[in-house]
């Protein structure tokens, strides 16, 4: 059965300080990653994805994901937190299946927390 | 700007109602989903559409239905509303062409069922 885990449900950082978010996954086709940020009381809006390539990826406000085919990982990193990065983000899987109609499985989330 | 709107943030409703959730997205998307949001179990599908009339059940359909009349559209319908239901709504879209494709994502709909 395919599942995404991200394993912590609540992180607390320093602004400034480096953030590092996991996310494992459980997939038997090629996998699809995606990064999706949640500010409050917003909708949902991409960090990043990871088709092929590279497995180093960067995306928007200074994110970027390292995905690890023998780990099953796609981690999220930052390398110094700004306070608007409080929010909560999710690990999303897909695959390329002929029936998939771009479906995605979500992890439960994590939420960040940016203390002064 | 790509958007996708939904048309009420909060809502309150009793049990046992008929609750509409509606969708409309700007960006001419041929695929649409519904995804239902709890704390710690994030979002889970309840329904998606992949053209005019046509729907697929996602991985929590039981207690909800779904309606595309047009490409533009897509409302969630709860037939008989129940406590287990209240949560965030989100709609998303995404053009055809599978999962490589950003699902854009509404702002969500609170729904609260007493």
């Amino acid at each position: 059965a395919q599942s995404v885990t991200q394993p912590d449900i609540h992180i607390t950082v320093s602004e400034g300080a480096s953030l590092e978010l996991r996310c494992n996954y459980s997939y038997g086709a090629t996998p699809y990653l995606f990064w999706y940020v949640q500010s409050p009381g917003q909708g949902l809006q991409l960090l990043l994805k990871y088709f092929s390539g590279d497995t180093l990826v960067q995306g928007i406000k200074g994110f970027e994901a390292e995905f690890k085919r023998s780990q099953s990982s796609f981690n999220l990193r930052k390398p110094s937190v700004h306070w608007s990065d409080a929010a909560e983000y999710f690990c999303a899987v897909g695959s390329m299946t002929t029936d998939s109609w771009g479906k995605l499985q979500f992890g439960a989330g994590t939420q960040v927390v940016v203390t002064p | 700007d790509v958007k996708v709107t939904q048309s009420s943030r909060y809502l309150v409703k009793r049990t046992g109602e008929k609750v509409f959730l509606e969708c409309v997205q700007d960006m001419d998307h041929e695929n649409m989903f519904w995804y239902r949001q709890d704390p710690g179990l994030g979002l889970r599908l309840i329904y998606f559409s992949y053209d005019v009339k046509m729907k697929e059940k996602g991985d929590i359909p039981e207690g909800y239905s779904v309606s595309r009349e047009k490409k533009e559209r897509f409302s969630l319908i709860l037939e008989s509303a129940s406590t287990n239901q209240t949560s965030m709504y989100l709609c998303a879209s995404t053009d055809r062409g599978g999962a490589y494709n950003e699902q854009f994502f509404g702002p969500g709909t609170r729904l609260t069922v007493l």
